[in-house]
């Protein structure tokens, strides 16, 4: 069974940084790009990154562009989103989900979600 | 970026009635476009991909079509469980982006 568990996530002042990972099992982790989507309280979804297989590749939206970095362990089968410089409109759920196809990407498993919080 | 508009925002209907949701592209995005189903404090599901191929497990009373700019889902005889948000999302870009999202409600 595919699953994807997201751990890390909690609260944080304005400006602070935060960790957050997942952890992919009971499918071939390397061989499938993996992508962040977050979404804020009440509001709707929002990607925010990607990275390819090998980590050679990696997307970002433009609201975390240059703060946000993601990078994966496909030993250890864990995908990560490093978050610097965090601001209040940064809270959200942040969800990771699988990519799977050969032109139309989209995503078919998806974690439960971890809740990050920015505030002092 | 590629910006999705869905319209409309929310929409009333009942059990047994056929619905459509429309998502606009802000360019063309070829037939690059998913919809996916959510629900309170649920991650999303993904109901079609590329346009119009049904996800596994999914009911075939979803539907989707469209090209280009314009993009429809439709849902025949509404269900209960039915009752959610509904997301796109395009993957013609390298920055992929969702539409705002359409509450159907009962």
């Amino acid at each position: 069974e595919v699953q994807l568990v997201e751990t890390g996530g909690g609260l944080v002042h304005p400006g602070g940084s935060l960790r957050i990972s997942c952890a992919g099992s009971g499918f071939t982790f390397s061989s499938h790009w993996l992508t962040w989507v977050r979404q804020a309280p009440g509001k709707g979804l929002e990607w925010v990154a990607n990275i390819k297989t090998d980590g050679s590749e990696k997307n970002y939206g433009d609201s975390v562009k240059g703060r946000f970095t993601i990078s994966r362990d496909n030993a250890q089968s864990l995908v990560f989103l490093q978050m610097n410089d965090l601001r209040a409109d940064d809270t959200a759920v942040y969800y990771c989900a699988r990519e799977v196809g050969s032109s139309s990407y989209h995503f078919d498993y998806w974690g439960q979600g971890t809740p990050v919080t920015v505030s002092s | 970026d590629i910006q999705m508009t869905q319209s409309p925002s929310s929409l009333s209907a009942s059990v047994g009635d056929r619905v459509t949701i429309t998502c606009r592209a802000s360019q063309s995005i070829g037939p690059f476009l998913n919809w996916y189903q959510q629900k309170p404090g649920k991650a999303p599901n993904l109901l079609i991909y590329a346009t119009s191929s049904l996800q596994s497990g999914v009911p075939s009373r979803f539907s989707g079509s469209g090209f280009g700019t314009d993009f429809t889902l439709t849902i025949n005889r509404l269900q209960p469980e039915d009752f959610a948000t509904y997301y796109c999302q395009q993957s013609h870009s390298s920055q992929y982006t969702f539409g705002q999202g359409t509450k159907l409600e009962i």
